[in-house]
C-alpha cells in the first residue's frame, strides 16, 4: 500500500519554542492531507484539513495561529506548533489519501509524532 | 452529521476465542466505513473497509466485518484471537464522496488477549 512518512517520530522542546512536523506521501500525490491529535488512551481528533496550494481548513476549537499548516506541494504538508506549552504535548498523526485512486479509498497514516513540551 | 460509536472501551478475550468489537454509525448518506488498528506509539493500519457492494468484508489478519444497514452497524470479528491481536481498534466513517473527505473516528476499543 501507499506510504506516508512522518518526521520526527519523537521530539522534546522547551516551552515557548516552535516545533515543525513533516508529513510526506512517498509514492503518491495528495492534494489533501489531514492532521489529527491523539491524547493518551483516546481517539484521534481531527484538527485540520491541509489543502495543497491553499489555506488549511481547521476544525472548530482548533487555533489556526497556534497550529500552522503549510501544504506547499502534492507530497508534503507541515504542521508547526507555535509557542508550544506543556498542554500541547500529545501524539500528532497525519494522513493522506491517494488522489489517483477511486473515491473514498482508505487513508494512509504516518507513524505519528510524540511531542513533549517541557 | 456522520458519527461513529464504539461500544466497549476495553474488550478482553482468551487466546483462541471469538473476537467481537462493536461499531455503530450515524450517517444521512451511504457511509464509507473502515476499521483501523493501532499498536502503541504507532500510526494506524487499515484492517478493512466497506464502500459499496458485498456487505461482508474480509480484511487482513483474519478479521472481517459486516455492514448491516438496518442496524447501522459495522461490527468487527475474528473467529480465533491471537496474542498478536492485542492493540487498539478504531472504527471510522468517511464523510463525503471524494478523496478530500474527512475520516471521523470512534473512541476506540482496546483489545486484550488472555493466554
Amino acid at each position: 500500500g501507499a506510504v506516508v512518512s512522518q518526521h520526527p517520530s519523537r521530539v522534546i522542546c522547551k516551552s515557548g519554542t516552535s516545533v515543525k512536523i513533516e508529513c510526506r506521501s512517498l509514492d503518491f500525490q495528495a492534494t489533501t492531507m489531514f492532521w489529527y491529535r491523539q491524547f493518551p488512551k483516546q481517539s484521534l481528533m481531527l484538527m485540520a484539513t491541509s489543502n495543497e496550494g491553499s489555506k488549511a481548513t481547521y476544525e472548530q476549537g482548533v487555533e489556526k495561529d497556534k497550529f500552522l499548516i503549510n501544504h506547499a506541494s502534492l507530497t508534503l504538508s507541515t504542521l508547526t506548533v507555535t509557542s508550544a506549552h506543556p498542554e500541547d504535548s500529545s501524539f500528532y498523526i497525519c494522513s493522506a489519501r491517494d488522489q489517483g485512486q477511486q473515491m473514498n479509498t482508505e487513508a494512509f497514516f504516518g507513524q505519528g509524532t510524540r511531542l513533549t513540551v517541557v | 452529521a456522520q458519527s461513529v460509536t464504539q461500544l466497549g472501551s476495553h474488550v478482553s478475550v482468551s487466546e483462541g476465542a471469538l473476537v467481537l468489537l462493536r461499531c455503530n454509525y450515524s450517517s444521512s448518506v451511504p457511509p464509507y466505513l473502515f476499521w483501523y488498528v493501532q499498536y502503541p506509539n504507532q500510526g494506524l493500519q487499515l484492517l478493512l473497509k466497506y464502500t459499496t457492494g458485498a456487505t461482508l468484508v474480509k480484511g487482513i489478519n483474519g478479521f472481517e466485518a459486516e455492514f448491516k444497514k438496518s442496524e447501522t452497524s459495522f461490527h468487527l470479528t475474528k473467529p480465533s484471537a491471537h496474542m498478536s491481536d492485542a492493540a487498539e481498534y478504531f472504527c471510522a466513517v468517511s464523510i463525503g464522496p471524494s478523496s478530500a473527505s474527512k475520516i471521523i473516528f470512534g473512541s476506540g476499543t482496546r483489545l486484550s488477549i488472555r493466554p
